[in-house]
């Protein structure tokens, strides 16, 4: 079964410096990986994903996550984080390969509180 | 193009009552997905439907069943409601079910308290 670790409950970063939000995933072959981020009492907002190809994939809002396949990882990065930024973010793996009737299923991390400060 | 609504937002029922909540995709995709948001246990997957076929079911009771329309709209209906039902129900779409990895719209939600 695939499953996504997100090891950090909350992580605290200064405005203006680079964040970092961790995520290691377990899949049995190889993975389309996503990152989404949920402001208060709203849904999920997409990101970036990864499919193939280049391991760094750049996304919205100046985001971007780099893949590691030998660490199976896929952290979440930004260069110059902002107050704007403090939200909850998801990291989602699926697998290549149906998990029943030609669907592929979403497993999510349990989620990371960023909390970016003035 | 509008996003994904969802309707209800907010809703509270009774233990033992049955709730529908109602989900509206994004015009042109055809898969939608349902999830179960809750503080402890995170986001967990309830089921999927294309083109009005069931493709994929988590693991929730039989109490939560789902259908979906052939202009996509989707319906999610819990009987028997529990105190533990308590969560943010979220809805996503997208424009297949799965066969390209293409990434799923959520909506706002429905927050759903039993009492």
């Amino acid at each position: 079964a695939q499953s996504v670790a997100q090891p950090e409950d909350q992580v605290n970063v200064a405005e203006g410096n680079p964040l970092t939000v961790k995520c290691t995933y377990s899949v049995s072959g190889n993975p389309y990986l996503f990152w989404y981020v949920q402001y208060p009492n709203r849904g999920l907002q997409f990101l970036l994903k990864y499919i193939t190809g280049d391991n760094l994939v750049k996304g919205s809002y100046g985001f971007e996550a780099e893949f590691n396949k030998s660490q199976t990882s896929f952290h979440l990065k930004k260069p110059s984080a902002l107050v704007s930024d403090s939200a909850l973010y998801f990291c989602a793996v699926r697998d290549i390969t149906p998990s029943g009737a030609g669907s592929y299923q979403l497993t999510f991390g349990k989620g990371t509180k960023l909390s970016v400060i003035p | 193009k509008a996003g994904v609504t969802q309707t209800p937002r907010y809703l509270i029922k009774t233990r033992g009552q049955q709730v529908t909540l109602s989900c509206s995709p994004i015009s042109g995709h055809r898969s939608v997905s349902w999830y179960q948001q809750t503080p402890g246990q995170g986001l967990q997957f309830l089921f999927e439907y294309f083109s009005e076929t069931q493709r994929n079911k988590g693991n929730f009771p039989g109490r939560f069943s789902g259908r979906q329309f052939s202009n996509s709209r989707s319906e999610m209906n819990v009987s028997t409601l529990e105190l533990g039902d308590s969560a943010l129900y979220l809805c996503a779409s997208s424009l297949v079910s799965g066969r390209d990895p293409y990434e799923q719209y959520f909506g706002p939600g429905t927050r759903l308290t039993v009492t």
